[in-house]
């Protein structure tokens, strides 16, 4: 069974440009969620959708934002790209909420 | 303040030796997770830990969760070039998100 799917792998964007990343769950699971890793640390939470609803945001601002489809896909935005939103996009799927979570490859994002 | 504090930062053995990595907070846990990411991958789940001093192996890998459920330690005997890679804990927050702590990034050199 394919794991999960994130694509792009590999992104450079200018200042101010918007970026879309897009995420594949594995097959059966209705969760997914983003998560932002900087180089040195550890994943920051973005955010988490559960059957298309959002079920928590974390302390990120208003130009991130995010959608899951009917078929539990899911979509990553950021507009008014900066610098520090240069990271590696994480997207992990799970069966349900607090469930263990399968995490993709990732997007490594850079803004220049 | 970070909610979870990982040390040693960085750590560089040599292949055969014994480790322990330390994950530490002053906020009390129902679970607490360790995961391993390698260079280029996402996070690769290696064990929860639910019960005060409850001690999980995984081959050479040893677990154990504080009796107080604050703090977490993973011991890796006998270290492989294999096992390099960033060792994460994470707790669950309000059962939508995971925190992670900074990581400790272990090299094992043959």
């Amino acid at each position: 069974d394919a794991g999960v799917t994130q694509s792009p792998t590999h992104l450079i964007k200018t200042r101010g440009q918007h970026v879309t990343l897009r995420c594949s769950p594995i097959s059966g699971h209705k969760s997914v969620s983003w998560y932002q890793q900087v180089l040195g640390q550890g994943p920051q939470f973005i955010f988490q959708y559960y059957e298309k609803e959002e079920r928590g945001r974390g302390n990120f601002p208003d130009r991130f934002s995010a959608r899951q489809f009917p078929n539990y896909s899911s979509e990553l935005n950021v507009n008014a790209l900066l610098l520090g939103d240069s990271a590696l996009y994480l997207c992990a799927s799970s069966r349900g909420a607090g469930l263990e979570l399968f995490f993709g490859s990732g997007t490594q994002l850079s803004v220049l | 303040t970070q909610l979870l504090e990982q040390s040693p930062q960085f750590l560089s053995i040599q292949e055969g030796e014994n480790l322990t990595v330390y994950c530490n907070s002053s906020s009390v846990f129902s679970s607490l997770q360790w995961y391993r990411q390698e260079p280029g991958e996402g996070p690769v789940l290696l064990v929860t830990v639910v019960t005060g001093g409850e001690v999980k192996k995984l081959k050479r890998l040893t677990f154990q969760f504080g009796d107080a459920r604050k703090d977490s330690s993973l011991h890796i005997t006998a270290a492989q070039p294999g096992d390099t890679g960033l060792y994460l804990c994470a707790v669950s927050y309000n059962n939508n998100d995971m925190r992670f702590g900074a990581g400790t990034r272990l090299t094992v050199k043959p």
